[in-house]
C-alpha cells in the first residue's frame, strides 16, 4: 500500500490529452514538492517534472505537473506512442522522514 | 555525461547479507547526496537510503532501519549499500540516483542491481 496514490492504469490514442492524477495528505504533498518520473518498461526511471511544475532540459512541454493542497496531476498532451510508461509521483513525507512514491500508473497509448 | 552503474546483486538466501556498490562518474561526486531506491517485481518504487555529501548524515526507510547501512567513498566516486538480515521482501531491483536540493528530486539513475532473497 503505498503512501500516495495513483490509479494503477489509464490509457489514450495518439494526439489526445492523459491527465495521471497523484493524491497524498498534508505530511507529504500538503507541504512538500512533487516530483513525477517516468519508467519506460525495463529501463531506469527518468525524472520528468521537478517541484510540481518544472520541466528539466529535454523534457518535451507536452508534459506538465500540477499541485493543488494534497494532490498532484501530470498532463500529456498530444500523446505520442513512445509515451507509453508507467508514471510515478513522489514527495516527501514529514511525518515518516521518508521519501514516498506513488504505485505507479501505466499508461497505454493505444 | 552523468553515469551511475550498480553492481553486486546477487541470490541470497534469507537471513544473508549482501553489498552493493554504484560507481559515479561525470560529475563531482562529493557534492551531490546520493540515493538508493528499490523496486520489487511488478511494483512501485520504493525509497530506501539517502546519504549526504560528507556521508556523515544518512536517512533510511523504516522497513531497512537496522538491517541497512549506507556509505560512501568520495575518494572513488563510489556509494555503497549493506544488507544484512535479508528477507523475500527485500527481492527487488536497486537503483542508485543523485540526489539534488528536494528530497525526492532524483535527476541521475543507474540501470540497477537485481537482488533476489530465497533458499
Amino acid at each position: 500500500q503505498s503512501v500516495l496514490t495513483q490509479p494503477p492504469s489509464t490509457s489514450g490514442t495518439p494526439g489526445q490529452r492523459v491527465t495521471i492524477s497523484c493524491s497524498g495528505s498534508s505530511s507529504n504533498i500538503g507541504t512538500d514538492f512533487v516530483y513525477w518520473y517516468q519508467q519506460v518498461p525495463g529501463a531506469a526511471p527518468k525524472l520528468l517534472i521537478s517541484k510540481n511544475d518544472q520541466r528539466p532540459s529535454g523534457v518535451p512541454d507536452r508534459f506538465s505537473g500540477s499541485k493543488s493542497g494534497t494532490s498532484a496531476s501530470l498532463l500529456i498532451s498530444g500523446l505520442r506512442s513512445e509515451d507509453e510508461a508507467d508514471y510515478h509521483c513522489a514527495s516527501w513525507d514529514d511525518s515518516l522522514s521518508a521519501v514516498v512514491f506513488g504505485g505507479g500508473t501505466r499508461l497505454t497509448v493505444l | 555525461q552523468v553515469l551511475l552503474v550498480e553492481s553486486g546483486g546477487n541470490l541470497v538466501k534469507p537471513g544473508g547479507s549482501l553489498r552493493l556498490s554504484c560507481a559515479a562518474s561525470g560529475f563531482s561526486f562529493g557534492n551531490y547526496y546520493m540515493s538508493w531506491i528499490r523496486q520489487a517485481p511488478g511494483k512501485g518504487l520504493e525509497w530506501v537510503s539517502h546519504i549526504s555529501t560528507s556521508g556523515k548524515t544518512v536517512y533510511y526507510a523504516d522497513s531497512v532501519k537496522g538491517r541497512f547501512t549506507v556509505s560512501r567513498d568520495n575518494a572513488k566516486s563510489s556509494v555503497f549499500l549493506l544488507m544484512n538480515n535479508m528477507s523475500a521482501g527485500d527481492t527487488a531491483i536497486y537503483y542508485c540516483a543523485r540526489r539534488l536540493v528536494g528530497w525526492a528530486s532524483l535527476d541521475y539513475w543507474g540501470l540497477g542491481t537485481l537482488v533476489t532473497v530465497s533458499s
